[in-house]
Formats: C-alpha cells, structure tokens, sequence
C-alpha cells in the first residue's frame, strides 16, 4: 500500500507556456502532500507543504505566482509551473502522509521538465 | 534557518566492507528519517527515529539518534551490491510535518 503516483513522468515544453504535474495518492487519503524539486546530484529542496481544501504553504524564495499549488482533494495535488523559462527544467517530486500522525513521506516517481 | 549536513557525499566501498554515514543539524529535532533514493529511482522511507539515543536496526543496516537529537548514524553492515543508491535524511523539527533534507551521501559499491 502507500502508493504514489506523478503524470506527466516527463515533459519537454516551450519558453513561456505553462506545465500541470500532477500527484495522486493512489491507495490512500493523504492529509498533506509536499512538491519537492531536485536539481542533478543534489538534495530534495521542499517548495510547498499542501493540504487538501486550504492555501499551500510555499518556503522562503519559492514564487507563489509562479508555481501554484491546488490540492483538490485528499488524493490528488497539482502544480503548475507558470510562464516557464529554462531555469525552470529540473525534477519535481512529490510526497504524500497518510495522516497526521505518521511522519513517514510517500514519494512519487518525480516528473522531469525540460523548458526549451 | 535550519541546515543539515551530509559529509562526504560521495563514498566507495568494496564489497563485504562495512559502511557508515553522518548526519548533522545546525537545530534539535522532533524526529529524523532516513530514505534511499536508486539511480532514476525516487526516495524511498527506511526508517523514523524520535527519541534521544534511540537505535533501530534492519537487517545490515543500523540507525542511531543521538543523544542531543541533532544528529544521526547510518551504518551498513557487510556492503552489497543492492545497497548503491543515495542516503538522505530527512530532519523535522517543531511541530509541522516538514522535512529538511540533507544532500545525501552516494554509496558505490565495488563487487
């Protein structure tokens, strides 16, 4: 049990379009996602803490505007990637708690962009 | 903010060596957690610590927090094959759910 999933897996797209991930928690309800985004041989840096019905939480540096969060329901998250720019290209990957006392993540299998 | 620091991030082994790897927090934690991430694979959870001086073992792999809750210990008993992948962890702190991940550490293993 405890799986997630991402579509697109990978995506290549054009300078100033926009781009829908989304995270699907396909065996259970999840009270909070998470959208991570990981450069090449580097950590998991959190973007924004998602839960179902209310207003992401984004860290510090992370544009809201640019990368919005809607968390429809308690299996599924989307972000788009707004405007695009070849900064952007990099992958993102979801996590997923099942409830509010288990502080174990589920992780989706990521999704590259690549923005030409 | 809170930094979390995994040195070396990369590290070699032979086969059959035993393996062991840090992680440091600038902060004390509520909880730490481990996860291995496969090459163009996506992390996977292995282990939660929470309390102080807590160890917990799976198999060839042990897990330790230590006594100020501010940093943990992975050790890897008899390296195989099947352990090359990227060990992060994953530290929590206060009362939400967020994770501050570490770079991670990159384990080769030479058979």
């Amino acid at each position: 049990g405890a799986v997630v999933s991402q579509h697109p897996s990978w995506v290549i797209c054009k300078s100033g379009t926009s781009v829908k991930i989304e995270c699907r928690s396909l065996d259970f309800q999840a009270t909070t996602m998470f959208w991570y985004r990981q450069f090449p041989k580097q950590s998991l840096m959190l973007m924004a803490t998602s839960n179902e019905g209310s207003k992401a939480t984004y860290e510090q540096g992370v544009e809201k505007d640019k990368f919005l969060i809607n968390h429809a329901s308690l299996t599924l998250s989307t972000l788009t990637v707004t405007s695009a720019h070849p900064e952007d290209s990099s992958f993102y990957i979801c996590s997923a708690k099942r409830n509010r006392d288990d502080n174990e993540q589920f992780f989706g299998p990521g999704t590259r962009l690549t923005v030409l | 903010g809170q930094q979390v620091m995994q040195i070396p991030q990369y590290q070699h082994v032979q086969e059959g060596e035993d393996f062991t790897t840090y992680c440091n927090s600038s902060t004390t934690l509520s909880n730490i957690q481990w996860y291995k991430q496969r090459p163009g694979g996506h992390p996977v959870f292995l282990i939660q610590l929470v309390k102080s001086g807590e160890v917990k073992k799976q198999k060839r792999l042990t897990f330790q927090f230590g006594e100020a809750k501010k940093n943990s210990s992975l050790h890897i008993t008899a390296t195989q094959t099947t352990d090359v992948g990227t060990y992060f962890c994953g530290c929590g702190s206060g009362a939400n759910s967020k994770l501050t991940f570490g770079k991670g550490i990159t384990l080769s293993v030479r058979p």
